[in-house]
């Protein structure tokens, strides 16, 4: 069965620094990847998703992710954080070919300092 | 468009009784998942929809959780006896296809509290 792994629970960046949330997938093929956000009491947002082709991804709100297939990997990552990206990120895997139920990583939840 | 709409946004319950949620997916999206949102257990599977049909009940915890979905829209989520530890926010989705690389778009959740 697949997994996923989000190794920091909460990270503390200044505003204006970059940002790099880590995520690790355990999964025999290529699993479709996918970050969502979620504000206090919103539900999840899709950030941005990764299926195939270019494994740079670019998603809303000026953050990118890069799938690394050698590390099994798929890292979020933003230049300049703004204080309005303080939220908890979900790093969740698809089983490609089937129905996409989701595997979600514990989340890590990101404060911004000013 | 509206988004996915969940019912109701709070709801706190004793301990034994049973209770709904609902759900109303993005119209037009035929695949519906309900998930489990609490401490210690993160993001978890519960069921998803397929239509009116549920072709993967696997993450449903107990026989006292049972779903439901009709005209292949709305769908309900009851928990029969209700136990301390179902007290979690219960999300759903909806995406426009159930297979291959769809979009799940999330509803805001219902907070269940039992107490």
């Amino acid at each position: 069965a697949q997994s996923v792994t989000q190794p920091d629970i909460h990270i503390t960046v200044s505003e204006g620094a970059s940002l790099e949330l880590r995520c690790n997938y355990s999964y025999g093929a290529t699993p479709y990847l996918f970050w969502y956000v979620q504000s206090p009491g919103q539900g999840l947002q899709l950030l941005l998703k990764y299926f195939s082709g270019d494994t740079l991804v670019q998603g809303i709100k000026g953050f990118e992710a890069e799938f690394k297939r050698s590390q099994s990997s798929f890292n979020l990552r933003k230049p300049s954080v703004h204080w309005s990206d303080a939220a908890e990120y979900f790093c969740a895997v698809g089983v490609t070919g089937t129905a996409s139920k989701l595997t979600f990583g514990t989340g890590t939840r990101l404060q911004v300092t000013l | 468009g509206a988004g996915v709409s969940q019912s109701p946004s709070n709801k706190v319950t004793e301990k034994g009784k049973d209770v709904e949620l609902r759900c109303d997916p993005i119209s037009g999206h035929t695949a519906l998942y309900w998930y489990r949102q609490s401490l210690g257990q993160g993001l978890e599977f519960l069921i998803y929809f397929q239509g009116n049909s549920a072709p993967d009940k696997s993450g449903l915890p107990s026989d006292r959780f049972s779903a439901e979905r009709t005209g292949g829209s709305v769908s309900t989520l009851t928990i029969q006896r209700t136990q301390q530890e179902d007290s979690a926010v219960y999300l759903c989705a909806s995406s426009l296809m159930a297979t291959g690389p769809g979009e799940q778009y999330f509803g805001p959740g219902t907070r269940l509290t039992v107490t």
